[in-house]
């Protein structure tokens, strides 16, 4: 168990409605992560952060912003939802400096009508 | 472009025999690759990992292989379980570039039949 939270668990929304999930770790990891999880598109990454106020980009960051104000919360927003950005949004962490595995939180499942 | 891709999105299997699950990658810079398991409304676990200085890596009942030349790993499960039925994931990194950022591929469906 890596210690990391999600909420909400699950969240439905309307189209045009701004959205915001959080991640809460309780370990102090410098690195986390957040993906999406799409049938036949396995995980993919949207924005990542590499310490306070340092996050950079992923694959399909188009439609998302992230901050990072303290150590253990990395929030995912949505500015303006769209049916497009429904799924499954996980946050992972990295273990540590010399360890490359990262660990993942529960997931959020959000719904965009 | 799909650079990880498991060309297999099923498979089942008879409890006690071996799952194999197969991955391709097209990037030449991947020089780490990882597998998860993951459960429904669950987060993907971390399986086993393998650096590309080694082609084989095993821990209990799971070993996994990295053929470099072939851009080509596998993961196999010896003996399959009924608890193994799962959706499994190979991701991979370069670990030289920023962020330690994973790529995973689309998974493949692992059904263990008792």
């Amino acid at each position: 168990d890596a210690g990391i939270t999600q909420s909400p668990r699950h969240k439905v929304t309307e189209t045009g409605t701004p959205v915001t999930l959080r991640c809460h770790q309780t370990e102090n990891h410098r690195y986390m992560y957040w993906y999406r999880q799409d049938p036949g598109h396995g995980l993919r990454l949207i924005h990542y952060s590499y310490g306070v106020k340092d996050t950079d980009k992923g694959e399909v960051s188009d439609g998302y912003s992230v901050s990072r104000s303290k150590t253990e919360d990395f929030l995912l927003t949505l500015e303006s939802a769209t049916s497009s950005q429904t799924s499954v949004y996980f946050c992972a962490i990295r273990a540590g400096s010399t360890s490359y595995e990262q660990y993942f939180g529960p997931g959020t499942r959000l719904t965009v009508t | 472009d799909q650079q990880v891709k498991q060309n297999s999105p099923s498979l089942s299997v008879q409890e006690g025999r071996i799952s194999i699950l197969n991955c391709d990658y097209t990037n030449s810079m991947f020089d780490y690759f990882l597998w998860y398991k993951k459960y429904p409304a669950e987060g993907p676990t971390f399986l086993i990992s393998i650096s590309s200085i080694k082609d084989k890596n095993e821990d209990g009942r799971f070993t996994v292989f990295l053929n470099k030349s072939a851009k080509h790993l596998s993961l196999h499960i010896v003996p399959s379980q009924p608890g193994d039925s799962a959706v499994y994931f190979c991701a991979a990194s370069p670990l030289k570039a920023a962020g330690n950022k994973l790529t995973f591929g689309g998974g493949t469906r692992v059904l263990v039949k008792p």
